[in-house]
């Protein structure tokens, strides 16, 4: 069983604060890093499908930077908002491709 | 667009009664895949499928079979209901290998055995 950790376990922050969250997953054997949101009654829709060392994505006010070298994955939200509010899963696949392990989670709440 | 579609959405099972819960997509992905999501934990893989006719186990595989005899369909098999299989059990589906791609997942199926 592969070792996906996702820090802090929650975070609360008020309405245009700035966050970001990890994941850490082990250095050896990358294939892909995965993040996904997922809201409160619904399923996970992907973030960002990360692949290469020294990625860096950005889908709005939302980025996300990968380092496979220390297995670790950063998550940015510029100015959250109140519908950022949802846990924030990310996905390591090894190069057994085909088995994708899941960390537990960071659950974001954003207070107006 | 239906994507991913499970059913049922809920089920209550009695101790040692069998069922399946059904996993559809109509986007033609090849690679398919089940897992099981407890309170404070993440998703967890139980069984995965990279074509037609080709499963694999995942990370807790036991007290469950699947088949995949068809692109569109994964259904996931409870052989003997235990207390320990109640969770939210969520199908998801991606095109070509699971690292490439996103998943597309369905609403998921909320099963409780007493």
């Amino acid at each position: 069983i592969l070792n996906v950790e996702q820090s802090p376990q929650s975070l609360h922050v008020q309405e245009g604060d700035s966050t970001n969250f990890t994941c850490s997953f082990p250095s050896s054997n990358f294939y892909a890093l995965h993040w996904y949101r997922w809201e409160t009654a619904k399923s996970p829709e992907a973030l960002f499908v990360m692949t290469l060392n020294g990625d860096e994505k950005k889908k709005g006010r939302i980025s996300a930077t990968l380092n496979t070298k220390e297995g670790y994955s950063y998550l940015y939200i510029k100015g959250s908002q109140p519908e950022d509010s949802a846990t924030y899963l990310c996905a390591f696949i090894n190069t057994n491709a085909g088995k994708s392990t899941f960390g537990d989670g960071t659950t974001l709440t954003v207070k107006p | 667009n239906a994507g991913v579609t499970q059913t049922p959405k809920f089920q209550v099972l009695k101790t040692g009664q069998s069922m399946t819960l059904q996993c559809a997509q109509d986007m033609n992905h090849e690679y398919m895949s089940w897992y099981r999501q407890d309170p404070g934990m993440g998703l967890r893989l139980i069984h995965y499928s990279v074509g037609a006719g080709i499963t694999d186990q995942g990370e807790v595989p036991n007290g469950y079979n699947v088949s995949r005899s068809t692109t569109e369909d994964f259904p996931l098999r409870l052989l003997s209901a235990a207390p320990s299989q109640t969770s939210v059990y969520f199908c998801a589906s991606s095109y070509g290998g699971i690292g490439n791609t996103e998943a597309f997942f369905g609403q998921g199926t909320r099963l409780t055995v007493v």
